[in-house]
């Protein structure tokens, strides 16, 4: 059975840093990866989408890396901002079109 | 909006109350899926449409819960006899069957049971 890990669990940093947010999951046998962003009391966005045959894609301040064989992802976000503050949360999907299973989140202050 | 929309946005039922809860999703979008997401925690999968047909009703925690759409659009998530345990978000979204498959979700319905 899929699982999947967030570390850390909360995360504070001030204006302007770099955020680093990680995701481990443990069947690398992957479809695509999912990076999603979800404010208190709302849905998901989807933030980045990364198949399993790539290892990256970008969004203006956002980057995130795949490396299906060590079942790691990580979200970089530069220059962070106060307004970069919520929970970002990643899923994988074992095949076209399937579920989604989730991490449980790394939930993110960024202290203006 | 041309995003995913769901009703009622917050529900209170008292326990053993029969509730129902509304997916509209993107037009033209084949795959649906309602996912739980208890208080601080990653959603989970519930079930699973692909137009009318539920491919997948593997994560539905009991018989209470039941999932139906019937015309291949909106989506309807049933839970009779509400027990305090199924106080949770849920969370529907949709997708195509095409360009990487990304799932898109609405903003949820809080269920509180008291």
């Amino acid at each position: 059975k899929q699982e999947v890990t967030q570390i850390p669990a909360a995360l504070s940093v001030p204006e302007g840093e770099n955020l680093v947010l990680n995701c481990s999951f443990t069947d690398s046998a992957i479809y695509n990866l999912q990076w999603f962003r979800q404010d208190p009391g709302k849905g998901l966005t989807s933030l980045l989408l990364i198949q399993s045959s790539q290892r990256e894609q970008t969004s203006g301040r956002l980057n995130a890396s795949l490396d299906k064989s060590s079942g790691r992802s990580t979200l970089y976000i530069a220059a962070s901002q106060p307004g970069d503050s919520a929970t970002y949360l990643c899923a994988v999907s074992k095949a076209a079109g399937n579920k989604l299973t989730f991490g449980g989140g790394t939930r993110v202050l960024v202290k203006p | 909006g041309a995003g995913v929309s769901q009703s009622p946005r917050y529900k209170v039922a008292k326990r053993g109350q029969d509730v129902a809860l509304r997916c509209d999703p993107i037009s033209g979008h084949v795959s649906l899926f309602w996912y739980q997401q208890a208080l601080g925690q990653g959603p989970e999968f519930l079930t699973y449409f692909q137009n009318e047909a539920q491919l997948d009703k593997s994560g539905l925690p009991s018989d209470r819960f039941f999932a139906e759409r019937p015309e291949g659009s909106v989506s309807t998530l049933k839970i009779q006899r509400t027990q305090q345990e199924d106080s949770a978000v849920y969370l529907c979204a949709s997708s195509l069957l095409r360009t990487g498959y990304e799932q898109y979700f609405g903003p949820g319905t809080r269920l509180t049971v008291t």
